[in-house]
């Protein structure tokens, strides 16, 4: 079945830039979301590409690269309260709006 | 506040007991989904309810029964588990769409954090 691959811990100071990376299966592929959870809370959405290119909501931004079966996702400006796991999903064919998450990349900002 | 909300927050049962997880969204959305988290997994997709058909079933044990009354409310019903299905268990709802090439944004309930004994 689909899988998506990303790393599972990220460390960085507040300020700095972090980029995500996600790789993902392309069979029955059509895009790639991010979801932000902090500890105890439920996911939210972030972002989603459905074409190449990097697309841009204030300090976040994603990329996405069919050709490389890659997104990432980058963070600017690093505050204490983006400490959080951030998990990338691909949307696959078959029935609607259906989400293949990956595990998560825990990424703690540090001052 | 997502507009999903979720009872009860946490859970504690026996193996042989039966209890239901509750799910309910305030925004008009036409599709359900029941999710289980557990440590170091990715968020595995358990059910799906479009326009209150299931749509959706990933091989799921038949111990967990889900139940879709309206479009705004998603139950899950649990009897004789395992101490390997403690987990948080995470209902999300999203608009619902008629074509399968676009995405439909989701957003979760805080999840019910579920121990079996």
């Amino acid at each position: 079945g689909q899988s998506l691959e990303q790393p599972s811990e990220v460390t960085a100071v507040e300020g700095a830039i972090v980029q995500i990376n996600c790789t993902y299966q392309t069979s029955g592929f059509y895009g790639l979301s991010w979801y932000q959870q902090h500890d105890g809370g439920a996911p939210t959405f972030l972002s989603y590409n459905a074409l190449d290119g990097l697309e841009e909501t204030g300090r976040f931004s994603s990329f996405l690269s069919r050709s490389d079966s890659y997104g990432y996702l980058l963070l600017q400006e690093l505050q204490m309260k983006d400490s959080a796991s951030y998990f990338c999903a691909g949307g696959y064919g078959g029935s609607q709006g259906n989400l293949i998450f990956g595990k998560g990349t825990k990424l703690s900002v540090k001052p | 506040e997502t507009g999903v909300t979720q009872t009860p927050r946490h859970l504690v049962m026996g193996m042989t007991n039966k209890k239901s997880l509750k799910c309910e969204q305030h925004l008009g959305h036409n599709a359900m989904y029941w999710y289980k988290q557990s440590a170091k997994k990715p968020l595995e997709l358990m059910f799906v309810y479009n326009f209150k058909e299931q749509t959706e079933n990933n091989s799921v044990p038949s111990r967990f029964s889900p139940e879709c009354p309206n479009s705004s409310h998603l139950f899950l019903h649990l009897h004789t588990l395992q101490p390997e299905d403690s987990a948080l268990y995470l209902c999300a709802s999203s608009q619902g769409l008629t074509s399968g090439s676009s995405l439909d944004t989701q957003y979760f309930g805080p999840g019910t954090r579920l121990t079996v004994l």
